[in-house]
């Protein structure tokens, strides 16, 4: 089983609609949890980060935590085509050094 | 400008032909990690250093080296390439926030 997994998409959404990007963790223990944004050829930035359950607004972009569920998502309201990106969730394992886990990313497309 | 800097971005070699992929920052970040990404398979920690001199595996190190001599520098070294070592290889560093890492531009590397 595969510590963070995510759905590889596409996640197709016209714009302006509510994308709905999902993570989920098998490490009980993991306390951290992050969303990156790869454009096409670049590399990862950090967009959102949440470490206690519940949800975490920042512009556009929601973050929601359910530890209970090992699961986690990403809300992106009012979807631009400049949103479209594979996004990477990222685990924060307790008990490691220095180590993010990341799944393998979703693609989102958001359409004219 | 804050940045994480790599070269070379694109890299044709043969098998086993030493290579060293160079990575640099300036952010004063105490944390290195070196990262390949591949389809399907995401991103995979390959080293990761603490400090000057303190180094340590990551998921994948198998036929790669690092040295970490100075705070701003962390090279990737493949001693003798293979095929399977085709990627794209990103440096990062981070500071005290444990999942807020700065990725470089990426290395995009063939091995024949």
């Amino acid at each position: 089983q595969k510590e963070v997994e995510q759905n590889s998409g596409p996640l197709s959404v016209p714009e302006g609609a509510i994308a709905s990007l999902n993570c989920t963790y098998s490490d009980r223990v993991s306390q951290s949890f992050f969303w990156y944004r790869q454009y096409s050829g670049k590399s990862p930035e950090l967009i959102m980060s949440i470490y206690s359950n519940g949800d975490k607004e920042d512009g556009r972009f929601t973050a929601q935590l359910n530890k209970a569920s090992q699961y986690v998502s990403l809300l992106i309201r009012d979807s631009q085509p400049s949103d479209s990106a594979t996004y990477l969730c990222a685990v924060w394992m307790a008990g490691t050094a220095s180590k993010l886990t990341f799944g393998t990313g979703t693609r989102l497309q958001v359409t004219l | 400008e804050a940045q994480v800097t790599q070269n070379p971005r694109y890299l044709i070699t043969v098998t086993g032909k030493k290579l060293t992929v160079t990575c640099s920052q300036n952010m004063n970040h105490e944390y290195m990690s070196w990262y390949r990404q591949d389809p399907g398979l995401g991103l995979r920690q390959i080293y990761y250093s603490m400090n000057v001199e303190v180094t340590d595996k990551g998921d994948v190190p198998e036929g790669y080296k690092v040295s970490r001599k100075e705070k701003r520098n962390f090279p990737l070294i493949l001693e003798s390439p293979s095929p399977n070592q085709t990627s794209l290889y990103f440096c990062a560093s981070r500071g005290t926030a444990v999942g807020e890492q700065y990725f470089g531009p990426g290395t995009r590397l063939t091995v024949t």
